[in-house]
């Protein structure tokens, strides 16, 4: 199965410190997407690449988080000094024309 | 982006048509709708889209009303792994990326 990876699965860290996720999308799709999802709601759009360039940033993503995708192809999404309601699953999903294709996504507990 | 109106739950008995509808009456010419779909801790599931015809594929039936201002997604012979969150969205495919989820419908096949 070739479908979008993340990695790890699963992060625990304690308050203030650094993490930094990874995003693997299927081959050759040149868009890249991260979402965030708590618990009862529905993911909300953080940013987007398409190929290497960042082109929509949410204001949820604030100075605290930082993401890339630096040869146009895995993508990175880190968030500096952690904050109890950074808690959340983080999703990643990459396309080709029309429908994103998900990934298992990363869950995030901040301690 | 549209918005979009479900029912927050649904019943549906194993081995019958799960039919689950959407409200989009504010949706414009050029945007399309998308059926997701989130088992329970998994990243999202994309089914189905549509713009004005109705489409069906190996997972699914989407039914547009021809004012488009609804639709009724079709799970033709409902399993117990059908049971998730089902989120309709619209989206225009000029400019917007981003996928917004609402709360979904979260449909439960009873055996």
């Amino acid at each position: 199965d070739t479908g979008v990876s993340q990695n790890p699965r699963h992060k625990i860290t304690k308050r203030g410190q650094n993490v930094t996720f990874r995003c693997d999308p299927i081959s050759e799709h040149n868009r890249l997407y991260w979402y965030r999802q708590t618990l009862g709601q529905g993911p909300e759009f953080l940013t987007y690449f398409q190929n290497e360039a960042q082109l929509e940033k949410s204001r949820l993503l604030s100075d605290r988080f930082s993401a890339e995708r630096p040869k146009g192809s895995f993508s990175t999404l880190e968030i500096q000094r952690t904050e109890q309601g950074d808690s959340a699953m983080y999703l990643c999903a990459s396309s080709l024309d029309r429908a994103q294709y998900f990934g298992p996504g990363t869950r995030l507990t901040v301690t | 982006d549209a918005k979009t109106t479900q029912p927050p739950s649904m019943d549906c008995a194993e081995g019958r048509a799960a039919n689950l509808p959407c409200n989009h009456s504010t949706i414009s010419g050029n945007e399309y709708v998308y059926w997701y779909r989130q088992i329970h801790s998994q990243g999202p599931q994309y089914i189905i889209h549509g713009l004005k015809n109705n489409e069906t594929n190996e997972m699914a039936s989407l039914i547009i009303t021809e004012d488009r201002k609804s639709s009724t997604l079709i799970l033709p012979h409902a399993t117990l792994r059908d049971t998730a969150v089902y989120y309709c969205i619209v989206r225009s495919n000029f400019g917007n990326e981003k996928l917004t989820f609402g709360t979904g419908t979260r449909l439960t096949i009873i055996p």
